[in-house]
């Protein structure tokens, strides 16, 4: 069964911070994909990275896929309130399954 | 707007009891996914559509079935209802043939059962 782990699980920020947070695995997947959850509401894609060390930016958003493709990164530069949200990851595996991290919930406070 | 509606946005129903859950995905997606999202257990696959077939099983419990009609829209059905089926349902669906990676997800039907 492939895991994905993120962390941290909880993040409260104040605006203009930077952070970073990490999505885990020992197995390696397919490709990589961040979504962005407001409560409520469904997973929004942000992201697909499928080549090991490939980096995309995404305005303030830099996501980046591990060399050995089972771990990635989200790093926000100048967070935003509207950055509010949870953070999921998810692994493709060979049968086009997603399997989901439980993501990191971000509070950006004004 | 994902281009994926789902229907009803909220329902509220008793133990033992059935509901149906319905899914209308984006123009031309011809994949359908559930997905089971509760707070302890994160975001689940339950099961895949592509065309009308059955193309991937999750952790779809016996009491729950799906399908997909000549129009591509998708129903879950729930039966047997028990307290621990409370969750969020999202149905998701993706452009690429047989399946993608990039799934856009609708809004998703809170059940709640009493």
């Amino acid at each position: 069964t492939q895991l994905l782990e993120q962390s941290p699980q909880f993040l409260s920020i104040q605006e203009g911070e930077n952070l970073t947070v990490y999505c885990n695995s020992s197995s390696v997947f397919s490709s990589l994909q961040w979504y962005r959850q407001e409560p409520g509401e469904g997973p929004v894609l942000l992201v697909t990275v499928v080549t090991g060390g490939e980096v995309k930016k995404l305005k303030r958003l830099t996501f980046q896929f591990g060399d050995a493709r089972k771990d990635s990164s989200l790093h926000i530069t100048a967070a935003q309130p509207g950055d509010t949200g949870l953070y999921l990851c998810a692994g493709g595996g060979s049968n086009y399954k997603l399997t989901f991290g439980k993501g990191t919930l971000l509070t950006v406070n004004p | 707007d994902s281009g994926v509606t789902q229907t009803p946005k909220h329902l509220i129903t008793a133990t033992g009891q059935r509901v149906t859950l319905r899914c209308s995905p984006r123009s031309g997606d011809l994949s359908v996914y559930w997905y089971q999202q509760s707070l302890d257990q994160g975001l689940q696959f339950l099961i895949q559509y592509y065309n009308g077939e059955e193309r991937a099983k999750g952790n779809i419990l016996e009491r729950f079935s799906a399908q997909q009609f000549p129009d591509l829209h998708s129903e879950l059905n729930l039966s047997s209802l028990e307290l621990g089926d409370s969750a969020l349902y999202f149905c998701a669906s993706s452009a690429h043939a047989p399946a993608s990676y990039e799934q856009y997800f609708g809004p998703g039907t809170r059940l709640t059962v009493t």
